[in-house]
């Protein structure tokens, strides 16, 4: 299957600063890849939506001036998180839609767990 | 109603046994059904795939579809230990996210 990577995949940051993570599809180009959050024992909760190109797509309750989103290229998105606040804390897993030879399906980043102090 | 429903579970199954996982969804023009796996404190990893009614098989895998009764389901045979996880449901209704549903918690005691 399409290989999707995650940089970092732990972080500590103090409150108030800010935290990027990238998004990486390796062997395939992804026009799309989204952007989740997951709190323990609790499912998978979409974000955001990142376009190639354009603007991003917000889920309803998501701060698009707190979760910023950036797909500068068909391979990297990145979601920085801006003045990080304790209940920001979570792991974050993006995805990237492919279709094809893979027909249409998400493969997911291995997740990046964000630990707000 | 939710888009996608699952039994959260636990399902407890003991080694050997068939597992089976079962998910229903609410939207007749779903084209596309997905099966992920996601270990505690990993990220979900796709597992099966399936696109048309029927059964499809890979390994100790079954995916079954039927669209008239908006049901997909999975079955796990000779279950493992290394199979308890939380199985996640995944539809692809022509949006471009999939819609998933809350998982199925699944006990393989040895």
């Amino acid at each position: 299957g399409a290989v999707v990577s995650q940089h970092p995949s732990w972080v500590i940051c103090k409150s108030g600063t800010s935290v990027k993570i990238e998004c990486r599809s390796l062997d395939f180009q992804a026009t799309t890849m989204f952007w989740y959050r997951q709190f323990p024992k609790q499912s998978l909760m979409l974000m955001a939506t990142s376009n190639e190109g354009s603007k991003a797509t917000y889920e309803q309750g998501v701060e698009k001036d707190k979760f910023l989103i950036n797909h500068a290229s068909l391979t990297l998105s990145t979601l920085t998180v801006t003045s990080a606040h304790p209940e920001d804390s979570s792991f974050y897993i993006c995805s990237a839609h492919t279709s094809g030879t893979y027909q249409e399906t998400q493969y997911f980043g291995p997740g990046t767990r964000l630990l707000v102090l | 109603q939710k888009e996608v429903e699952q039994n959260s579970g636990p399902l407890s199954v003991p080694e050997g046994a068939i597992a089976s996982l079962n998910c229903t969804y609410s939207d007749r023009v779903s084209q596309s059904f997905f099966w992920y796996r996601q270990y505690s404190g990993k990220s979900p990893e796709l597992i099966m795939s399936i696109y048309s009614n029927g059964d499809k098989e890979d390994g100790r895998f079954t995916a079954q579809l039927n669209k008239a009764s908006q049901y997909v389901s999975l079955l796990i045979r000779d279950s493992q230990p290394s199979d308890s996880a939380t199985y996640l449901c995944a539809v692809y209704t022509g949006r471009r996210a999939l819609t998933f549903g809350s998982g199925t918690r699944l006990q393989v005691q040895p």
